[in-house]
């Protein structure tokens, strides 16, 4: 089956533990990304990568950290977190994302709270 | 810049009315695609339709209609004969040629149907 697999669903942490949010797609895209959901402001990019070791900063990208050594995973690292990172994290993968024909598929959420 | 404006921040409706969500957008590409995404209470992100700026037409599927306007630069999603299970967080969402990178979403609209 087709999909993105994100890991962990949910995770509760303290303030300054290094923590990794894997993300893995099955699909041979070459396209992923990170987005975090808050209240009141939908989905916001964090960063992207348009191929394997090609990555980029989105709108929101301070206090995170990404890789992409290779074409499936794309983990998402926080190394030093902070309570205003708590949010819900979204993953996705779109095989050639400036065209839209091929839409985009998402991971089904890490809700992350830091205390 | 691209920029997705959903206006209505909560709508609660009585079971088996309509309802009509409301997306305004702005790109300055002429090819763009336009999303709509359903997110239920379980938090995944449902994919609905995908529509290119190409294509005016109107589209219906089951219960659900959208209304793509470019000249009001409007992406609107009607549900009709509304249902319970239909309570969820709405996202419009645009991705342009000229910002490849990134799928800009809305704010999203909460909506909740009572029995």
């Amino acid at each position: 089956e087709a999909q993105v697999t994100q890991n962990p669903r949910y995770l509760i942490t303290v303030t300054g533990k290094k923590l990794t949010v894997t993300c893995s797609q099955n699909m041979n895209h070459e396209y992923m990304s990170w987005y975090r959901q808050d209240p009141g402001l939908g989905l916001r990019q964090i960063y992207y990568s348009m191929n394997v070791e090609v990555t980029d900063k989105g709108d929101v990208p301070e206090g995170y950290k990404v890789s992409r050594k290779e074409k499936r995973n794309f983990p998402l690292i926080l190394e030093s977190p902070s309570p205003n990172q708590t949010s819900l994290y979204f993953c996705a993968s779109s095989f050639q994302p400036g065209t839209g024909n091929y839409g985009y598929t998402f991971g089904s959420g890490t809700r992350l709270t830091v205390v | 810049a691209q920029k997705v404006t959903q206006a209505q921040t909560e709508i609660s409706v009585v079971e088996k009315e309509d309802v009509t969500l409301d997306c305004v957008y702005e790109t300055r590409d002429t090819t763009y695609y336009l999303f709509w995404y359903k997110q239920p209470p379980s938090g995944e992100l449902v994919f609905l339709i995908r529509r290119n700026s190409f294509d005016e037409q109107n589209e219906i599927s089951g219960r659900y209609s959208w209304n793509f306007q470019k000249s009001t630069s409007s992406f609107n999603f009607t549900i009709t004969a509304s249902q319970v299970v239909d309570s969820a967080v709405y996202f419009c969402a645009l991705i342009s040629s000229g910002s490849a990178r990134q799928l800009t979403f809305g704010s999203g609209t909460q909506l909740t149907v009572l029995p």
